[in-house]
C-alpha cells in the first residue's frame, strides 16, 4: 500500500538552533504535502504546505522543500523557540482527485531553553 | 477564520451506550472528514463527506455511523463500541475537490473513552 515515512521520531535542539524533519513518500502521483503541528491535547494545526509544482516554500521561520525525483520533502525550522515544542506530522495527498491525507508517523520536537 | 469546532471535548461511554460526536464549521467548506487518532500515532482517515454525500468509508466498522445533515455539520454516531475504540476523534474540513483546494483544517478533537 501507500506509505509516508518520517524521520526522526524524536528531535531535541537548543533554543535558537535549527531543526529539520524529513519525509519520503511512495506514490509519484502525490501532489500535495502539508505539515501539521500538534500540541498536547489539541488537534493538528496546518503550518505550511507545498504543491508538487513548487520546489521550496518559506513562511517566516519555517520552510518546506520538495524533491519530486527522490520523492522526499523536508520541514526546516530556524531560530527555534520553546513554543515550537510539539509533535510534527508530514502528510501527502496520494490519490489523484481524492484529496485524502496519509500521515507520517510524527516527530516529537523538544526545544530546550 | 479557519475554525472547526467539536463537541463534546471529552466523552466516557459504556459498551452498550449510544452517543454522538458533533463537528461544525462555518467557512463554507464542502468537504468534511472524520479521523481517529490513537496515542502517539498519526491521524487515520475514517470517513469523507463531499457536498454532504459520503464519498469515502475506510472500511470502518458499522458501530461508527457518520451523518452530514448540512454543509456545516458533521456527526459521528457511536453504538456498541469496544474499549479499543478509545481514541481522539478529529474532524477536519476543506473547501472541496471541485474547488481544487487541498488545505484541511482540523478541530480540537473529542477524547473518547470506552469503558
Amino acid at each position: 500500500g501507500e506509505n509516508v515515512e518520517q524521520h526522526p521520531s524524536t528531535l531535541s535542539v537548543q533554543e535558537g538552533d535549527s531543526a529539520v524533519i524529513k519525509c519520503t513518500y511512495s506514490d509519484s502521483a502525490s501532489n500535495y504535502f502539508p505539515w501539521y503541528k500538534q500540541e498536547l491535547g489539541k488537534g493538528p494545526q496546518l503550518i505550511i504546505d507545498i504543491r508538487s509544482n513548487v520546489g521550496e516554500k518559506k513562511d517566516q521561520r519555517i520552510a518546506v522543500t520538495l524533491n519530486k525525483t527522490a520523492k522526499h520533502f523536508s520541514l526546516h525550522i530556524t531560530e527555534t523557540q520553546p513554543e515550537d515544542s510539539a509533535v510534527y506530522f508530514c502528510a501527502a495527498s496520494i490519490r489523484k482527485g481524492r484529496r485524502a491525507l496519509t500521515f507520517g508517523s510524527g516527530t516529537r520536537l523538544q526545544v530546550q531553553p | 477564520d479557519t475554525e472547526v469546532t467539536q463537541t463534546p471535548k471529552h466523552l466516557v461511554m459504556g459498551m452498550t451506550n449510544k452517543k454522538s460526536l458533533k463537528c461544525e464549521q462555518h467557512m463554507g467548506h464542502r468537504a468534511m472528514y472524520w479521523y481517529k487518532q490513537k496515542a502517539k500515532k498519526p491521524p487515520e482517515l475514517m470517513f469523507v463527506y463531499s457536498y454532504e454525500k459520503l464519498s469515502i468509508n475506510e472500511s470502518v466498522p458499522s458501530r461508527f455511523s457518520p451523518e452530514c445533515p448540512n454543509s456545516s455539520l458533521l456527526n459521528l454516531h457511536l453504538h456498541a463500541l469496544q474499549p479499543e475504540d478509545s481514541a481522539l476523534y478529529l474532524c477536519a474540513s476543506s473547501l472541496g475537490e471541485a474547488r481544487n483546494s487541498y488545505e484541511q483544517y482540523f478541530g480540537p478533537g473529542t477524547r473518547l473513552t470506552v469503558t
